[in-house]
């Protein structure tokens, strides 16, 4: 059974920083692509970022590019999310997600955490 | 990067068929074969339903599926259950090398 486990949300003040962590069980976390997508309250699904396996390959949405940044400890089996710079509109749920490879890559989610809330607000 | 169109509802009835459709530009939809679908109940998390288009993950019902015209996904639900009645979330790999989801259906099963 796969278990993907969220923490480090909070609520903070624009302009601070905040860490997310997912933990991962009953998977090879090494060998898997994970992924960050948030959920504002009442609102749609966005991607946020995806890291693959090995961490070489990094990929950020516009909307946070430059203030948040994806990293991994393989030792660890946890990803992590860190948001510098945060607005009231970054404001969400974050999952964690793992990236199911098929012919286009890894980028399909079949695996999610239940997320971590963030609040930004003054 | 903007988002990909979906209609806001969509509405059945029980053993009905609805789609639902998703448009997005040459630089996403129309560029790839690599559309995705998800479904998420009310304070669920997502499952993802179909991928690659048109192809169901293990444990996925036949009833729902896939395919694509030119910059237009779509995704089919036949024989309508009650329990299909959700959220449903189309995306798609583009060419920045990023994911963009669709805003969003609500289905209600009458």
């Amino acid at each position: 059974q796969v278990d993907l486990v969220e923490s480090g949300g909070g609520v903070v003040q624009p302009g601070r920083s905040l860490r997310l962590s997912c933990a991962a069980s009953g998977i090879i976390f090494s060998n898997n692509v994970f992924h960050w997508v948030r959920q504002a309250p009442g609102m749609g699904l966005e991607w946020v970022a995806g890291m693959s396996s090995d961490g070489r390959h990094i990929y950020y949405a516009d909307s946070v590019r430059g203030r948040f940044t994806i990293s991994r400890d393989n030792s660890k089996s946890t990803l992590y999310l860190q948001m510098n710079s945060l607005r009231a509109e970054d404001t969400a749920l974050y999952y964690c997600a793992r990236g199911y490879c098929s012919g286009g890559g890894c980028w399909n989610f079949d695996y999610w955490g239940q997320g971590a809330l963030v609040t930004v607000s003054s | 990067q903007s988002g990909l169109t979906q209609p806001a509802s969509v509405s059945g009835s029980p053993g009905q068929s609805i789609t639902i459709s998703c448009t997005g530009t040459s630089s996403d939809i129309g560029g790839y074969k690599y559309v995705s679908w998800y479904q998420q109940h009310p304070g669920k998390v997502p499952k993802l339903m179909i991928y690659d288009v048109s192809n169901r993950p293990s444990g996925i019902s036949n009833r729902f599926s896939g395919s694509k015209s030119g910059n237009t996904a779509s995704l089919t639900i036949s024989g309508l259950q009650a329990e299909d009645e959700a959220d449903y979330y189309c995306s798609s790999f583009t060419s920045s090398y990023t994911l963009v989801f669709g805003g969003g259906t609500k289905l209600t099963v009458l």
